[in-house]
Formats: structure tokens, C-alpha cells, sequence
């Protein structure tokens, strides 16, 4: 069974930085394109950043470029999401999400997607 | 960027209804459409994917159709367990975009 498990969601400061970071399991993890996701709070889902199988390619969403770096690590079946500068509109939950791989690109759909882990940007 | 609008934002429906849920995208984006529920205090799930591919394991009383700008969930039967919030998501080039979600309530 896949299985996606986040975990370093915490309380930071503006302008604070932290590290989120997602296991893999039941699958062939370097396979795959991975995602961010989030969701603030009562709100909608907001795409956040896809890093290819290779880990060459990584796409980021205009509200965070230049802030967060998406990465992995195959031999640990882990995919990582630094952020940097945060602000209180960064505040959500995070979702990590296997990303399925076609012969266009990585850019697609989201299946299974983890249980999620909550950042909180306040002073 | 393509903007996905979702209509209505919310619904309330009886069961054994057939619900309807439009997605339209500002520019045509073929069948690169997929379909998400999420219940409430959980993580989305895949429900549909190129528009109208039911993703292994979801109940045939979930269809989608549509292509270029306009797109449709339907749920032929409401269920209990259909309560949930739905939302398209346009993929295929960054960004990738979700409509602002539908509330689907009994």
C-alpha cells in the first residue's frame, strides 16, 4: 500500500524559516514526480511546488519562488520542502503528493496525497 | 496563468440525487482535468483524472466528462458518504490550478 507521511509542520515567526519533510513508502519512490500541496485554513487547495523523478526539474508557484526549494532524496524515499522568509499568509496545512508521470512531462495529477502537517506563521 | 472556476460553490441535495458540478477553465486545456474529495478533516482523494478516467476503486455513481474550457462531476445517486468538498484541478503546465472548490452537503 502507498503510504505518505509529512512531518515538521510547526509555529514560526515572519520571516522564520523551516523544513518539512515527507517519507514514501509501498512504492518505487524515484519513479515518481512529488508535490507540495497546501491548504490554509478554512480555504481552498493551493498548488505549491512538483520536483520531477530525476530531481532535475522542479516547478515552483509564484507565491513562493525564490522562498522555498523543494528537493528528495531517493535513497531515503524522502521529499523535503525548505521555507524560507516565511509570512503569515504561508500558514497551512501541507500536504505532501505522488504525482503521476506521463510521457508529456510531470506536471499532473495527484494520487495518493499524505495526511498533511500544519505550519503556523505568527508572531 | 488559466483561472479554474468551480460552480456552485456550494449544494444541498437529497439522497439518491443526481448531483452536477461545473468546472470551467479560462483557456482550453484539452481533457487535462482532474477531479478531488475531500471529507472534512481529511486529505483529498483522486476521483477522476483526463477529464473522465474514474480513478481503481471509486464507485461508478462518479463521472465526469467535458473538454477544452468546460467540465462536469456528476454523482448519479447521492450518498451519505458523498458529503464532502470537490475540487477540479487543471494539470499538464505550471501553474497547476484548482477551482475554488463545490461543498456538496445532504
Amino acid at each position: 500500500e502507498v503510504h505518505l507521511v509529512e512531518s515538521g509542520g510547526d509555529l514560526v515567526q515572519p520571516g522564520g524559516s523551516l523544513g518539512l519533510s515527507c517519507v514514501a513508502s509501498g512504492f518505487i519512490f524515484s519513479g515518481y514526480p512529488m508535490t507540495w500541496v497546501r491548504q490554509a485554513p478554512g480555504k481552498g487547495l493551493e498548488w505549491v511546488s512538483t520536483i520531477s523523478g530525476s530531481g532535475v526539474s522542479t516547478y515552483y508557484a509564484d507565491s513562493v519562488k525564490g522562498r522555498f526549494t523543494i528537493s528528495r532524496d531517493d535513497a531515503k524515499s524522502t521529499l523535503y520542502l525548505q521555507m524560507n522568509s516565511l509570512r503569515v499568509e504561508d500558514t497551512a496545512v501541507y500536504y505532501c503528493a505522488r504525482t503521476a508521470s506521463l510521457w508529456f512531462g510531470e506536471l499532473n495529477w495527484f494520487d495518493p496525497w499524505g495526511q498533511g502537517t500544519l505550519v503556523t506563521v505568527s508572531s | 496563468d488559466i483561472q479554474m472556476t468551480q460552480s456552485p460553490s456550494s449544494l444541498s441535495a437529497s439522497v439518491g440525487d443526481r448531483v452536477t458540478i461545473t468546472c470551467r477553465a479560462s483557456q482550453g486545456i484539452s481533457n487535462y482535468l482532474a477531479w478531488y474529495q475531500q471529507k472534512p478533516g481529511k486529505s483529498p482523494d483522486l476521483l477522476i483524472y483526463a477529464a473522465s478516467t474514474l480513478r481503481s476503486g471509486v464507485p461508478s455513481r462518479f463521472s465526469g466528462s467535458g473538454s477544452g474550457t468546460d467540465f462536469t462531476l456528476t454523482i448519479s445517486g447521492l450518498q451519505p458518504e458523498d458529503v464532502a468538498t470537490y475540487y477540479c484541478q487543471k494539470y499538464y503546465s505550471a501553474p497547476l490550478t484548482f477551482g475554488g472548490g463545490t461543498k456538496v452537503e445532504i
